[in-house]
């Protein structure tokens, strides 16, 4: 099985930089995602992790340390329209089920 | 671009009723996912298929929930009866294949309201 953790809530400034942590344990590990929920909307795909090291896409990076089980979304240049949940989730090997955790919320603030 | 569509968008009804969704995934994509999700908590898987087979429901409350994929197509997810803690989003999502680095498109939800 898989366990989770992120932060709750968060907080950043806009034009500013935020990292969004991910820590996991899981019985058996092949990727992990991030994906972008805003309120009331389906998750929107962000990135998605196999190997270690730092994949960038634009204002967003994700990162991936398959041996501390640790990840992280960054996001640069905050805008207002980042203030959404992002939810981190590991898929495991053999049927490939995908475990999210509980969203971390984050609050862009002028 | 193609989506993975999900009807109908919004559903209210009274607990012990029978309520069903219905989840069309993109066109060729062989694994089709429902996920549950309560607000201010990350999405539970309910069901996985493969095709037409189910390869996880270990989460799915099979006294009361049921889900099919007959032609491996579209696929239905049904609740009878409801019951007030079954509130929440459902969340249908395709993949095209078994994993590997596939992802997971998600479909817009059925949010269902029990009174």
């Amino acid at each position: 099985g898989q366990n989770i953790d992120q932060p709750t809530e968060m907080t950043a400034t806009e034009g500013a930089i935020v990292q969004i942590n991910c820590t996991y344990q899981t019985s058996g590990f092949n990727g992990l995602f991030w994906y972008q929920q805003h309120a009331g909307e389906a998750p929107t795909f962000l990135s998605y992790n196999v190997l270690d090291g730092l994949e960038e896409k634009g204002r967003f990076s994700s990162f991936l340390s398959r041996s501390k089980g640790y990840s992280y979304l960054l996001l640069k240049e905050l805008q207002m329209k980042d203030s959404a949940s992002y939810l981190c989730a590991v898929r495991d090997l053999g049927y490939q089920k995908v475990t999210f955790g509980t969203g971390t919320k984050l609050q862009v603030i002028p | 671009e193609a989506e993975v569509a999900q009807s109908p968008r919004y559903k209210i009804t009274e607990k012990s009723q029978a309520v069903a969704f219905w989840c069309d995934p993109i066109s060729g994509h062989a694994t089709l996912y429902w996920y549950r999700q309560i607000l201010g908590q990350g999405p539970e898987l309910l069901v996985q298929f493969q095709d037409e087979s189910v390869v996880d429901d270990s989460q799915l409350p099979k006294d009361r929930f049921s889900a099919e994929r007959l032609k491996g197509v579209d696929s239905t997810l049904k609740i009878q009866p409801a019951e007030l803690g079954d509130s929440a989003m459902y969340l249908c999502a395709s993949s095209p294949s078994l994993g590997g680095t596939d992802t997971q498109y998600f479909g817009p939800g059925t949010r269902l309201t029990v009174l």
